[in-house]
């Protein structure tokens, strides 16, 4: 099945360390996003990558790292130097519609730093 | 930068209601994307738009993307209980390769 897939689902990491959420996906989308998502709040952008090889900042990306050496992959470090990493981290990619992109997200996941 | 605001933030229904919510911004959007997210899952697609004046449905949903390319409307008939969750809209400006996000609708079915 085509898809995105995001492991773990559920990520428990002590404060200080680093910490690296997978995201693959198979749809052959160029496009690749990650968002970070609070309880009771709307998503907000960390990084993204329209094609390998290249990412741009979002609206918070203080503490974060990517990387895009693969088209299907597009990995999220969560760094020590972030100051609050517990949340849910969704992951999304997306194709090319005319002149707008559809975003399809992932399952998602949850982590808790403590 | 660009802001939508998404209305209302809770809705509080008996089942077989209709849901009306809408999204407007301060800037004009080429696209209008509506998702809904369950409890602890990514959000899930519903419907996109992509001209101005535009209805479309999906089943009991019908989305409308606003003459003045400002703003959008998501209606529900008929609700269920597997209406229930969180619903989002999604605008994209001319030439933007990022989306932007309202903050949500939370959607309570009473059986």
């Amino acid at each position: 099945d085509g898809g995105i897939t995001q492991s773990p689902k559920y990520l428990f990491r002590k404060e200080g360390q680093n910490v690296t959420l997978s995201c693959e996906q198979n749809l052959n989308h160029d496009a690749m996003y990650w968002y970070r998502q609070d309880p009771g709040q709307g998503l907000r952008l960390i990084y993204y990558s329209q094609i390998v090889n290249d990412f741009q900042k979002g609206d918070i990306a203080e503490g974060y790292s990517v990387s895009r050496e693969k088209k299907e992959s597009f990995p999220l470090t969560v760094t020590s130097a972030q100051k609050n990493p517990t949340a849910f981290y969704l992951c999304a990619s997306s194709r090319r519609q005319g002149n707008s992109y559809e975003q399809y997200f992932g399952p998602g996941t949850r982590l808790t730093v403590t | 930068g660009q802001q939508l605001n998404q209305s209302p933030q809770s809705m509080f229904i008996q089942e077989g209601e209709d849901v009306s919510m809408n999204c407007t911004s301060s800037s004009i959007f080429n696209t209008w994307l509506w998702y809904k997210q369950e409890p602890g899952e990514g959000p899930v697609l519903l419907i996109a738009l992509y001209k101005a004046g535009e209805l479309t449905s999906n089943g009991r949903l019908t989305a409308q993307f606003g003459i003045t390319r400002k703003d959008s409307f998501l209606n529900i008939s008929a609700s269920i209980p597997s209406d229930v969750g969180i619903y989002f809209c999604a605008g994209q400006g001319e030439g933007a390769q990022k989306l932007v996000f309202g903050q949500g609708t939370r959607l309570t079915i009473n059986p």
